[in-house]
């Protein structure tokens, strides 16, 4: 079973415009959340974080929202640019000790922003 | 900090071959993690390194998948008897707690790509 869903394969998006990323996850021992951007043949690049203990976390142009009672975090591009145009993955992480904080990843989602 | 480096890019092998690839983490990063990513998928965790010893494996890494650390810095992935369904992308990833470093905050390899024919 996918404990992290990323419900939308793919977004399209006007230059200028929010990007509104969406992510569900399913395991309640998930403490921390990540987003990452992936462009083809290279690996996948750290964006931003959050801890199940806060609902916001705000990095320049990005910010994720989580909202634990329904499982559910996003992340908020704005404005979006063309360079924004990759894959994003939520990921998600129990706390640590017998964990390891591993990740667990969604399947991504297309963002392509049109100039 | 330089980045996680991973060495070699692309492999191309036949089936049956066995295959090596090396991951450089960021300098002391004292975690080490293996991921799998196949076509459509995010990224799966196959096993976890703090400093030199193996904590964690997946049962995705089957026993023909061996992983070492040796002294704690880079780290080995090794397929032997390729298969098929061996073909992937191979990432690594490091992390650190270390000077109030966020230890779930992953930082990711280009990846070797792997094809077996």
């Amino acid at each position: 079973d996918q404990q992290v869903k990323q419900n939308s394969p793919s977004l399209s998006v006007q230059e200028g415009r929010i990007s509104i990323l969406n992510c569900d996850y399913t395991n309640s021992m998930f403490d921390y959340f990540l987003w990452y951007k992936k462009y083809p043949a290279e690996g996948p690049t750290f964006l931003i974080s959050i801890s199940s203990i806060k609902d916001k976390n705000e990095d320049g142009r990005f910010t994720v929202f989580l909202n634990k009672s329904a499982k559910h975090l996003s992340l908020h591009i704005v404005p979006s640019q063309p360079g924004d145009s990759a894959v994003y993955f939520c990921a998600a992480s129990p706390h640590g000790g017998g964990s390891n904080y591993k990740l667990t990843f969604g399947k991504g989602t297309l963002l392509t922003v049109n100039p | 900090d330089t980045g996680v480096s991973q060495d070699p890019r692309h492999k191309i092998t036949k089936r049956g071959q066995n295959v090596t690839f090396r991951c450089d983490p960021i300098s002391e990063h004292n975690r080490l993690y293996w991921y799998r990513q196949t076509l459509g998928q995010g990224p799966e965790f196959l096993t976890y390194f703090q400093n030199e010893a193996q904590l964690e494996k997946s049962r995705l890494l089957s026993d023909r998948f061996s992983a070492e650390r040796p002294k704690g810095s880079f780290s080995t992935l090794e397929i032997q008897r390729t298969e098929q369904g061996d073909s992937a992308m191979y990432l690594c990833a490091s992390s650190t707690n270390y000077g109030g470093r966020r230890v779930y905050e992953q930082y990711f390899g280009p990846g070797t790509r792997l094809t077996v024919t």
